[in-house]
């Protein structure tokens, strides 16, 4: 059973890069099976999807988000990624990742990290 | 605002049965599979149905899902108060080229 788990700072200046890291368990993140999720959620509003990785590198964005947006993994480390540029107040939010299938998305989450933008 | 459109909010009895409905269009509903998701405030979204109407292992047959053109549909039978949460539909969108997320369904269970 894979299991994700966010980390990175909980609070970032406007016009500054927002880095959070995903660190897998129970599985590889190079495997031929999944693809890799990023979903955020502004305090006291609806899921919106980020973007995502497959397995063989393809990447996916939100194309509200595309131009500031990275998504990436380390094999070596078992890691997935996430780097927002040029946040704003709006990028606050709930920072989740995930891990599912090319027919399902989360079927894996983590447990969720709050991103504060603010000066 | 989402491509995919669900009610604000939906109530019912415990024991009785609830529907939430998605209805979105032919780039996403219409060509794609349908997810269902359970989010209990505070905490991460729970992947329900998968594939328009599968259930991961060990979700309750409680809950199940359907699609028929652009719109898809979540049940849950034998509610119980457990059950509150906020719902959430999502599919692929072929013109986005994205994933998309309903705006979500809060459930009362009276």
């Amino acid at each position: 059973q894979l299991q994700l788990h966010e980390s990175g700072p909980g609070l970032v200046k406007p016009s500054e890069t927002l880095s959070l890291t995903c660190s897998v368990s129970g599985g590889s993140i190079s495997s031929s099976v999944y693809y890799w999720d990023w979903i955020r959620q502004p305090p006291g509003k609806g899921l919106e999807w980020i973007g995502k990785i497959s397995y063989s590198g393809n990447t996916y964005y939100n194309p509200s988000l595309k131009s500031r947006l990275t998504i990436s993994v380390d094999t070596s480390k078992n890691q997935l990624s996430l780097k927002i540029m040029s946040v704003t107040v709006a990028d606050t939010a709930v920072y989740y990742c995930a891990s599912g299938f090319s027919t399902s998305l989360g079927n894996y989450w983590g447990q969720g990290t709050l991103v504060i933008v603010s000066s | 605002q989402s491509v995919l459109t669900q009610p604000p909010s939906v109530s019912a009895a415990p024991g009785q049965t609830v529907t939430i409905s998605c209805s979105g269009s032919s780039p996403n509903i219409g060509d794609n599979y349908v997810s269902w998701y359970q989010q209990v405030p505070g905490t991460a979204p729970k992947l329900l149905i998968f594939e328009n109407y599968k259930r991961p292992s060990g979700i309750p047959d409680r809950f199940s899902g359907s699609k028929s053109g652009t719109s898809a549909t979540l049940g849950i039978t034998g509610l119980q108060t457990g059950d509150e949460a906020d719902y959430y539909c999502g599919t692929w969108d072929n013109s986005l080229s994205a994933d998309v997320f309903g705006v979500g369904t809060q459930l009362t269970v009276l």
